[in-house]
Protein backbone atom coordinates (compact mmCIF):
# COMPACT_ATOMS: atom_id res chain seq x y z
CA UNK A 1 0.00 0.00 0.00
CA UNK A 2 1.15 3.47 -0.77
CA UNK A 3 2.09 5.24 2.36
CA UNK A 4 2.01 9.42 2.47
CA UNK A 5 3.04 10.40 6.22
CA UNK A 6 3.01 14.05 7.72
CA UNK A 7 5.17 15.12 10.29
CA UNK A 8 2.37 16.76 12.63
CA UNK A 9 -1.35 15.83 12.69
CA UNK A 10 -2.24 19.42 14.75
CA UNK A 11 0.24 22.45 14.70
CA UNK A 12 -0.17 25.68 16.44
CA UNK A 13 2.07 28.71 15.63
CA UNK A 14 2.55 32.39 16.47
CA UNK A 15 2.09 34.73 13.64
CA UNK A 16 5.44 35.54 12.16
CA UNK A 17 7.01 32.23 12.97
CA UNK A 18 8.83 30.30 10.34
CA UNK A 19 7.20 26.77 10.20
CA UNK A 20 7.92 23.48 8.19
CA UNK A 21 5.41 21.13 7.12
CA UNK A 22 7.19 17.45 6.19
CA UNK A 23 5.56 14.94 3.77
CA UNK A 24 7.09 11.42 3.27
CA UNK A 25 5.77 8.96 0.54
CA UNK A 26 7.68 5.66 0.28
CA UNK A 27 6.58 4.54 -3.00
CA UNK A 28 8.99 6.61 -5.25
CA UNK A 29 6.74 8.91 -6.65
CA UNK A 30 7.83 10.95 -9.23
CA UNK A 31 5.35 13.89 -8.40
CA UNK A 32 4.60 15.51 -4.89
CA UNK A 33 2.20 17.83 -4.17
CA UNK A 34 1.22 20.62 -1.24
CA UNK A 35 -2.54 21.67 -1.00
CA UNK A 36 -4.63 23.72 1.36
CA UNK A 37 -8.10 22.71 2.08
CA UNK A 38 -10.97 25.80 3.90
CA UNK A 39 -14.67 25.01 4.24
CA UNK A 40 -16.08 26.20 1.17
CA UNK A 41 -13.19 26.49 -1.44
CA UNK A 42 -11.83 23.37 -1.21
CA UNK A 43 -8.96 21.86 -2.27
CA UNK A 44 -6.20 24.18 -3.55
CA UNK A 45 -2.69 23.56 -4.93
CA UNK A 46 0.17 25.71 -3.18
CA UNK A 47 3.15 24.08 -5.13
CA UNK A 48 3.87 20.36 -6.16
CA UNK A 49 7.53 19.29 -7.53
CA UNK A 50 8.10 16.56 -10.56
CA UNK A 51 11.18 15.75 -9.14
CA UNK A 52 13.58 16.34 -6.84
CA UNK A 53 14.88 19.84 -6.55
CA UNK A 54 12.21 20.68 -8.81
CA UNK A 55 9.05 23.20 -8.22
CA UNK A 56 6.65 24.50 -9.67
CA UNK A 57 3.78 26.84 -8.21
CA UNK A 58 0.40 26.44 -7.78
CA UNK A 59 -2.50 28.30 -7.41
CA UNK A 60 -1.91 29.63 -4.53
CA UNK A 61 2.11 29.76 -3.66
CA UNK A 62 2.11 33.17 -2.17
CA UNK A 63 3.44 33.24 1.59
CA UNK A 64 4.75 29.21 1.10
CA UNK A 65 7.86 28.12 -0.45
CA UNK A 66 8.93 24.39 -0.60
CA UNK A 67 12.03 21.81 -0.96
CA UNK A 68 12.32 18.52 -2.40
CA UNK A 69 15.81 17.63 -1.70
CA UNK A 70 15.42 14.13 -1.61
CA UNK A 71 12.56 12.11 -4.01
CA UNK A 72 10.51 10.98 -0.95
CA UNK A 73 10.39 14.01 0.93
CA UNK A 74 8.59 17.03 0.39
CA UNK A 75 8.39 20.15 2.97
CA UNK A 76 6.39 22.74 2.88
CA UNK A 77 7.57 26.34 4.60
CA UNK A 78 5.25 29.47 6.05
CA UNK A 79 8.17 31.89 5.95
CA UNK A 80 5.88 34.02 8.64
CA UNK A 81 2.76 32.70 9.56
CA UNK A 82 0.07 34.77 9.51
CA UNK A 83 -3.46 33.44 10.54
CA UNK A 84 -5.47 33.82 6.74
CA UNK A 85 -3.23 30.36 6.95
CA UNK A 86 -4.46 28.63 9.32
CA UNK A 87 -5.94 25.89 7.67
CA UNK A 88 -5.70 22.02 6.92
CA UNK A 89 -2.40 21.34 4.55
CA UNK A 90 -2.51 17.90 2.84
CA UNK A 91 0.21 16.63 0.78
CA UNK A 92 0.02 14.06 -2.15
CA UNK A 93 2.21 12.37 -4.04
CA UNK A 94 1.68 10.17 -7.40
CA UNK A 95 3.31 8.22 -9.83
CA UNK A 96 4.53 10.21 -13.23
CA UNK A 97 3.04 9.26 -16.68
CA UNK A 98 -0.56 8.74 -17.47
CA UNK A 99 -1.84 7.63 -14.17
CA UNK A 100 -3.16 10.26 -11.89
CA UNK A 101 -4.11 8.75 -8.77
CA UNK A 102 -3.29 10.48 -6.10
CA UNK A 103 -2.33 9.89 -2.30
CA UNK A 104 -3.33 12.35 -0.10
CA UNK A 105 -1.55 12.38 3.46
CA UNK A 106 -3.37 12.50 6.47
CA UNK A 107 -3.27 16.25 7.11
CA UNK A 108 -2.19 18.53 9.20
CA UNK A 109 -4.69 20.91 10.72
CA UNK A 110 -2.36 24.38 11.38
CA UNK A 111 -3.40 27.15 13.57
CA UNK A 112 -1.95 30.25 13.64
CA UNK A 113 -2.56 32.82 16.43
CA UNK B 1 -16.04 31.07 -13.32
CA UNK B 2 -14.31 28.13 -11.57
CA UNK B 3 -12.22 25.40 -13.30
CA UNK B 4 -13.93 22.96 -11.39
CA UNK B 5 -17.97 23.45 -9.65
CA UNK B 6 -19.64 21.07 -8.11
CA UNK B 7 -23.04 21.60 -6.27
CA UNK B 8 -22.08 21.64 -2.25
CA UNK B 9 -25.02 20.41 -1.05
CA UNK B 10 -25.84 19.14 1.40
CA UNK B 11 -28.09 16.21 0.08
CA UNK B 12 -29.65 14.36 2.79
CA UNK B 13 -31.23 11.38 1.72
CA UNK B 14 -32.50 7.90 3.23
CA UNK B 15 -30.94 4.36 3.45
CA UNK B 16 -31.59 2.70 -0.17
CA UNK B 17 -32.32 6.16 -2.07
CA UNK B 18 -30.35 6.82 -5.63
CA UNK B 19 -28.81 10.40 -5.65
CA UNK B 20 -26.51 11.66 -7.98
CA UNK B 21 -24.11 14.22 -8.12
CA UNK B 22 -22.50 16.14 -11.07
CA UNK B 23 -19.12 18.28 -11.56
CA UNK B 24 -18.58 20.32 -14.50
CA UNK B 25 -15.62 21.70 -15.96
CA UNK B 26 -14.21 24.59 -18.27
CA UNK B 27 -11.43 23.53 -19.68
CA UNK B 28 -11.93 21.49 -22.75
CA UNK B 29 -8.88 20.39 -23.09
CA UNK B 30 -9.23 17.76 -19.79
CA UNK B 31 -8.14 14.79 -19.88
CA UNK B 32 -8.70 12.48 -17.08
CA UNK B 33 -11.46 12.64 -14.45
CA UNK B 34 -12.03 11.31 -10.87
CA UNK B 35 -14.12 10.82 -8.26
CA UNK B 36 -12.72 11.15 -4.97
CA UNK B 37 -14.45 10.62 -1.42
CA UNK B 38 -13.48 12.47 1.50
CA UNK B 39 -14.58 11.09 5.27
CA UNK B 40 -14.83 13.35 8.36
CA UNK B 41 -11.52 14.79 9.33
CA UNK B 42 -9.64 12.20 6.70
CA UNK B 43 -7.74 12.67 3.42
CA UNK B 44 -9.52 12.00 0.09
CA UNK B 45 -9.12 8.68 -1.40
CA UNK B 46 -9.76 7.52 -4.79
CA UNK B 47 -12.86 6.52 -5.33
CA UNK B 48 -13.10 5.29 -9.09
CA UNK B 49 -11.46 7.07 -12.40
CA UNK B 50 -14.22 7.93 -14.91
CA UNK B 51 -14.10 6.80 -18.28
CA UNK B 52 -15.49 7.70 -21.68
CA UNK B 53 -17.82 5.42 -22.13
CA UNK B 54 -19.03 5.45 -18.36
CA UNK B 55 -17.80 2.94 -15.86
CA UNK B 56 -19.60 0.71 -12.48
CA UNK B 57 -17.64 -0.44 -9.55
CA UNK B 58 -20.91 -1.93 -7.30
CA UNK B 59 -23.46 0.72 -6.51
CA UNK B 60 -21.25 3.46 -8.18
CA UNK B 61 -21.60 4.55 -11.72
CA UNK B 62 -19.94 7.01 -13.33
CA UNK B 63 -20.75 9.13 -16.66
CA UNK B 64 -18.31 11.88 -18.79
CA UNK B 65 -20.58 14.26 -21.03
CA UNK B 66 -17.88 15.59 -22.97
CA UNK B 67 -19.87 17.68 -25.02
CA UNK B 68 -21.60 19.62 -22.25
CA UNK B 69 -18.25 19.28 -19.72
CA UNK B 70 -19.83 17.51 -16.99
CA UNK B 71 -19.21 14.18 -14.79
CA UNK B 72 -21.54 12.62 -12.96
CA UNK B 73 -21.55 10.07 -10.39
CA UNK B 74 -24.61 7.75 -9.52
CA UNK B 75 -24.85 6.13 -6.16
CA UNK B 76 -27.72 3.05 -6.27
CA UNK B 77 -29.13 1.53 -2.93
CA UNK B 78 -27.33 4.43 -0.94
CA UNK B 79 -26.29 2.81 2.69
CA UNK B 80 -25.28 4.83 5.58
CA UNK B 81 -21.55 4.09 5.40
CA UNK B 82 -21.65 6.30 2.01
CA UNK B 83 -22.23 9.68 4.10
CA UNK B 84 -18.92 11.19 3.23
CA UNK B 85 -18.18 14.53 1.10
CA UNK B 86 -17.51 13.60 -2.42
CA UNK B 87 -14.95 15.54 -4.41
CA UNK B 88 -14.66 15.42 -8.58
CA UNK B 89 -11.02 15.96 -10.11
CA UNK B 90 -9.77 17.01 -13.48
CA UNK B 91 -7.17 17.34 -15.45
CA UNK B 92 -5.12 18.19 -17.73
CA UNK B 93 -1.44 18.32 -16.03
CA UNK B 94 -2.18 19.00 -12.56
CA UNK B 95 -5.20 17.75 -10.84
CA UNK B 96 -7.58 20.30 -9.79
CA UNK B 97 -10.53 19.30 -7.75
CA UNK B 98 -14.20 20.42 -6.95
CA UNK B 99 -15.02 22.11 -3.75
CA UNK B 100 -16.85 19.11 -3.05
CA UNK B 101 -20.36 17.76 -2.68
CA UNK B 102 -21.57 16.48 1.09
CA UNK B 103 -23.88 13.76 1.20
CA UNK B 104 -25.60 12.38 4.11
CA UNK B 105 -27.53 9.29 4.04
CA UNK B 106 -29.97 7.93 7.06
CA UNK B 107 -31.67 5.58 8.35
Amino acid sequence: DVKVTQSSRYLVKRTGEKVFLECVQDMDHENMFWYRQDPGLGLRLIYFSYDVKMKEKGDIPEGYSVSREKKERFSLILESASTNQTSMYLCASRTGGASYEQYFGPGTRLTVT
Amino acid sequence: RKEVEQDPGPFNVPEGATVAFNCTYSNSASQSFFWYRQDCRKEPKLLMSVYSSGNEDGRFTAQLNRASQYISLLIRDSKLSDSATYLCAVTPGKLTFGQGTILTVHP
